[in-house]
């Protein structure tokens, strides 16, 4: 069963505080993806990861970093968190321009 | 540089009507153009990929072909259902990255049973 999941689903932390987003695949794919989602923005890509340690940005990473030690886990970290990174997170999976998401992390930071 | 442009919605159907959902792209290479839809609470998932020109891309009762004359490839079903109810993207790939896509904003459907 092809599948993405994301942990936590739900996540409140205050400004200032860390933050570490999850994310697996079971698909064996290279490629995994963490994007944002906003009211009127729609989908904004924060960084691709063509493989273990092989991490590029996207077109908004600034404040956030990623981790990629193991092909099937994708992490993403956000130091002392803003206020304005409140929004959904999706990671995705491919093999190439297809892409699998997950279900969300809703993250707010007070 | 390249974009995509989709029907700005809220878009609201009775069951058993049509729908069309207006996208046009940019780009200056050969496109790859998909079609995803996001249910409420779920993530977006692939509905199909459109292929060549002229030739029509479907999935469960829904279709699109593109044209290179006017760089359009809208969305269309012949009858929606309440179950249809989503947001729906078209997503143009990055001809300079074979992993990167370029979402459009997204089109709500609500659709009335």
């Amino acid at each position: 069963d092809m599948k993405v999941t994301q942990m936590p689903r739900y996540l409140i932390k205050r400004m200032g505080e860390n933050v570490l987003l999850e994310c697996g695949q079971d698909m064996s794919h290279e490629t995994m993806y963490w994007y944002r989602q906003d009211p009127g923005l729609g989908l904004q890509l924060i960084y691709i990861s063509y493989d273990v340690d092989s991490n590029s940005e996207g077109d908004i990473p600034k404040g956030y970093r990623v981790s990629r030690k193991k092909r099937e886990h994708f992490s993403l970290i956000l130091d002392s968190a803003k206020t304005n990174q409140t929004s959904v997170y999706f990671c995705a999976s491919s093999l190439l321009q297809g892409k699998y998401f997950g279900p969300g992390t809703r993250l707010t930071v007070l | 540089g390249d974009s995509v442009t989709q029907t700005k919605g809220p878009v609201t159907l009775s069951e058993g009507t049509s729908l069309t959902v207006n996208c046009s792209y940019e780009t200056k290479q050969y496109p790859t153009l998909f079609w995803y839809v996001q249910y409420p609470g779920e993530g977006p998932q692939l509905l199909f990929k459109v292929p060549k020109a002229n030739e029509k891309g479907s999935n469960r009762g829904f279709e699109a072909t593109y044209d290179k004359g006017t760089t359009s490839f809208h969305l269309q079903k012949a009858s929606v259902q309440e179950s249809d109810s989503a947001v729906y993207y078209c997503v143009l790939g990055d001809p300079t990255n074979a992993y990167k896509v370029i979402f459009g904003k997204g089109t709500h459907l609500h659709v009335l049973p």
